[in-house]
């Protein structure tokens, strides 16, 4: 596989539950992302990790709890959700964060639906 | 405020011919990069080109060019030889400097785009 892998491409969830996200990078780029994006909304950065360290939690709700086990790998794992957070989630990765034009590439999403 | 602004939620063009999508950036540092990224139904956003604000020339990729005016801190897309492939969600997006080593890539809220046989 190539470029960047998102999986589950759907899911819906109970409040109650626990489920989680994966994203999977071939490309070996350095830094990956969670955004979240919203009907009608900018995408949402959520986190950003480096060389499988957090370097950015842009205030999200402790709902959702990112691990980056190594740098091709990227988890959002989803407990205790709200119907406001239904959205599409997707996951990024870049050569590193810093670099001259730092180009993102992005899987297909992962569409949420909590009821 | 916003740091990206899109004014455009909807456009239409024929097939073939050319189409400009707007966007207007807000930033007080002096190196940024500005993006153009595609998302179609699927989902997935494709990035189309970028355009850094020390570059001298005006970007262009195959069918896609920006058209960069920095004084008036606009970063227009402009796609010629619209194709019905063309259809989708565009986003623009700058990257600036947001402290320590990292860059913040913040996005605006989108065009979609219909291409009209």
């Amino acid at each position: 596989e190539t470029g960047v892998t998102q999986t589950p491409r759907h899911l819906v969830m109970g409040m109650t539950n626990k489920k989680s996200l994966k994203c999977e990078q071939h490309l070996g780029h350095n830094a990956m992302y969670w955004y979240k994006q919203s009907a009608k909304k900018p995408l949402e950065l959520m986190f950003v990790y480096s060389l499988e360290e957090r370097v950015e939690n842009n205030s999200v709700p402790s709902r959702f709890s990112p691990e980056c086990p190594n740098s091709s790998h990227l988890f959002l794992h989803l407990h205790t959700l709200q119907p406001e957070d239904s959205a599409l989630y997707l996951c990024a990765s870049s050569q590193d964060l810093v670099s001259g034009a730092n180009v993102l590439t992005f899987g297909a999403g992962s569409r949420l639906t909590v009821l | 405020a916003q740091k990206i602004t899109q004014t455009q939620p909807g456009m239409f063009v024929q097939e073939k011919e050319a189409v400009t999508l707007d966007c207007t950036y807000d930033t007080s540092d002096p190196s940024y990069g500005l993006f153009w990224y595609k998302q179609p139904s699927s989902g997935e956003m494709i990035f189309l080109i970028y355009q850094g604000s020390y570059d001298q020339q005006n970007a262009t990729e195959g069918r896609y060019s920006l058209n960069f005016q920095k004084a008036r801190k606009s970063a227009n897309l402009v796609i010629s030889a619209s194709q019905l492939g063309d259809s989708a969600m565009y986003f623009c997006a700058m990257r600036e400097y947001s402290g320590g080593s990292n860059y913040k890539l913040t996005f605006g809220k989108g065009t979609l785009l219909t291409v009209n046989p």
